[in-house]
């Protein structure tokens, strides 16, 4: 419905691995953001992707890195996975300069660190 | 980026119009309200924004005061689908938007 897209929905890693999540930005977006939302809490931001560079980063250790494309899909990556890791991970677009907060929303990867 | 305040519950019957108030007492000059929608297990889905006075769409209307410190989403006629959590943010960009915890609307029959 939001034109963005997110690979895997689910996923299942173990304790100490290490994932890829991917999005691909709606068409004209070259704006991407990363949020991780835990159960019963809002979402929280990670980082965000603007013209393949980081462009803003929220509270989260650098074993969280990410990657912008030309294309501007994104990809999120996380290193040495802790159970805590466990959340839906959320990857929004917007357009550059866009006003106001108006993103997109994927509809998340669901990830579980066993 | 200003805070926001708003309940963190509410409950509605169907056919009723339900009102969920937000406060941004530090609401900076360029800021929009932007409200998002979102259910179990799903991305939030942008529902309206404003900058002042009153924004209608097909789903919601938004009242803003002239202070622009609240605002007031309202919901009219909610049916059982309308069960979800409610976030109202503000910013003048989708530079790392801040979430709260939201409103959790049930629609009861």
């Amino acid at each position: 419905e939001t034109g963005v897209t997110q690979s895997p929905t689910h996923l299942i890693k173990t304790r100490g691995q290490q994932v890829t999540l991917r999005c691909s930005s709606q068409s004209g977006h070259n704006t991407v953001s990363w949020y991780q939302q835990a159960l019963g809490q809002g979402p929280q931001f990670i980082f965000q992707y603007y013209r393949e560079e980081e462009n803003g980063r929220g509270n989260f250790p650098p074993r969280f890195s990410g990657l912008q494309f030309p294309n501007y899909s994104s990809e999120l990556n996380v290193n040495a996975l802790e159970l805590d890791d466990s959340a839906l991970y959320l990857c929004a677009s917007s357009p550059s300069g866009g006003e106001g907060s108006k993103a997109f929303f994927g509809q998340g990867t669901r990830l579980t660190v066993v | 980026l200003a805070k926001t305040t708003q309940p963190i519950s509410m409950d509605s019957y169907e056919g009723q119009e339900v009102n969920i108030t937000c406060s941004h007492n530090n609401i900076a000059t360029n800021d929009y309200i932007t409200w998002y929608q979102q259910f179990p297990s799903q991305g939030p889905r942008f529902i309206i924004q404003g900058y002042k006075t009153k924004v209608t769409n097909e789903v919601a209307s938004l009242f803003i005061p002239a202070d622009r410190k609240s605002s007031t989403l309202s919901l009219p006629r909610v049916s059982l689908s309308d069960t979800a959590v409610y976030y109202c943010l503000v910013g003048y960009n989708t530079d790392k938007l801040i979430f709260g915890t939201g409103t959790r609307l049930q629609v009861f029959p």
